[in-house]
């Protein structure tokens, strides 16, 4: 079964307008974190957000913040005021504490913004 | 600050040539070290990960193997490479195992098997 899942293979914005970019996960892991990576055309991974399973509050770093409804097992990604520079590849990610720290990657979701 | 480099960026090899990636860490000690691949259009798929020197696990069987001979060098080889051993591969390392460390990666090698 997949422990990751981006059902959006592809994602249109307006520049300057939010985008949620979707995530569900599957775990029965008590301890567990969630990630965001963003993959420009170049191959990078860049690091965007991180959501601890036991965090009360909704992670927020800059323009992104994660949507975590831990009943639901989601972690949408929010992107407000999309900029050109964000087009590119969105993975989601998990870490389960009792998994060897390895850590599990969605299909990815490519956003593309236009002007 | 740490920093993580891999190398070489780009490879082009004949069907049954060996293999050799290179990845190293710089600023921190005794890190967690992974090799991730991804094929065209799709996500990682996790290959090794290392908590220590020596400690190798491997994800999938295949015809690749990975080496820790150092405490912050991690190396992805293969004896003979086969077509689909072509794609982006990626070495990453964390502080370590917890879930809650974040994942760091290198700048990736594009392998292409000719």
């Amino acid at each position: 079964a997949q422990k990751i899942t981006q059902t959006q293979p592809g994602m249109f914005v307006q520049e300057k307008e939010a985008v949620t970019l979707d995530c569900t996960y599957d775990t029965s892991d008590p301890s567990y974190g969630l990630f965001w990576y963003k993959q420009p055309s170049s191959g990078e991974m860049i690091f965007l957000i991180y959501q601890g399973s036991y965090d009360q509050q909704n992670a927020t770093e800059g323009r992104y913040s994660l949507n975590f409804q831990k009943a639901r097992k989601s972690a949408n990604l929010v992107i407000s005021a999309s900029q050109l520079g964000d087009s590119a590849m969105y993975f989601c990610a998990m870490r389960e504490i009792n998994q060897g720290g390895k850590l599990i990657f969605g299909q990815g979701t490519e956003l593309s913004v236009k002007p | 600050s740490q920093t993580i480099h891999q190398w070489p960026a780009t490879l082009v090899q004949p069907v049954g040539s060996p293999l050799s990636l290179e990845c190293t860490v710089e600023g921190t000690s005794n890190p967690n070290l992974y090799w991730y691949r991804q094929a065209a259009g799709r996500g990682l798929q996790l290959l090794f990960y290392s908590v220590g020197i020596g400690q190798i696990s491997s994800e999938v069987p295949q015809n690749l193997s990975a080496s820790r001979p150092q405490d912050r060098q991690f190396i992805l080889s293969s004896k003979k490479l086969l077509l689909s051993d072509s794609g982006f591969y990626l070495c990453a390392w964390s502080t370590t195992g917890g879930s809650g460390n974040t994942i760091y990666f290198g700048e990736g090698s594009w392998l292409t098997v000719v």
